[in-house]
């Protein structure tokens, strides 16, 4: 199975400032027949169900704010979050959807500082 | 409106079954690939198994914690998805959301807990 391992598990953040959290797959999800990345991130808030931020590891799911950018290729991806909004407090996870069985990080909880 | 719904959660002793269904509407299901996520409380997410269209042989994969004991199905003439689950152990305590596969997964359900507790 690709293990997802996600850093750091907690995060507090000042309002406008950068968040990072990274994700780093056990496997490589370069697809390398259509040269994509298995890798989507999701945002959680509390007794909400998940919302899809970046899907591709890069391309942003519309409506989603252009404050959040994903990057990376082949085992190591990034969510950054350009200014921080007090509406993106939230748990936030990778997920590898390259194959079976698809799994998640562990997530990240955002906080503001 | 693209829209999953979830029903069937409930409460129901160690070793018991209990059924899950996921309504949709709003998009075209019979070609869809569905999903079940779970979320025990204040965990992660963890994906428990998908359904292929009738296209693909309505293939099933699941996660190994739950393979032999879940099956999951669709009925396309009334465009829902169902999660049987027998054999529950108090670790599949969770709540269960339905998912349409994409190139991320865009569509979730508000989610239907499962309690296993004797």
């Amino acid at each position: 199975d690709i293990v997802m391992t996600q850093s750091p598990d907690s995060l507090a953040v000042s309002l406008g400032e950068r968040a990072t959290i990274n994700c780093k797959s056990s496997q490589n999800l370069l697809y390398s027949s259509n040269n994509k990345n298995y890798l989507a991130w999701y945002q959680q808030k509390p007794r909400q169900s998940p919302k899809l931020l970046i899907y591709w590891a890069s391309t942003r799911e519309s409506g989603v704010p252009d404050r959040f950018t994903g990057s990376g290729s082949g085992t190591d991806f990034t969510l950054t979050i350009s200014s921080l909004q007090a509406e993106d407090v939230a748990v936030y996870y990778c997920q590898q959807y390259y194959t079976t069985p698809y799994t998640f990080g562990q997530g990240t909880k955002l906080e503001i500082k | 409106e693209m829209q999953l719904e979830e029903s069937g959660g409930g409460l129901v002793q160690p070793g018991g079954s209990l059924k899950l269904s996921c309504a949709a509407s709003g998009f075209t299901f019979t070609g869809s690939t569905m999903h079940w996520v779970r979320q025990a409380s204040g965990k992660g997410l963890e994906w428990v198994g998908r359904i292929r269209s009738k296209a693909n042989g309505y293939a099933t994969a699941y996660a190994a914690s739950v393979k032999g004991r879940f099956t999951i199905s669709r009925d396309d003439s009334n465009n829902t998805a169902y999660l049987q689950m027998n054999s529950l152990k108090t670790e599949d305590t969770a709540v269960y959301y339905c998912t349409k596969d994409g190139s991320g997964w865009s569509y979730w359900g508000q989610g239907t807990l499962v309690t296993v507790s004797s």
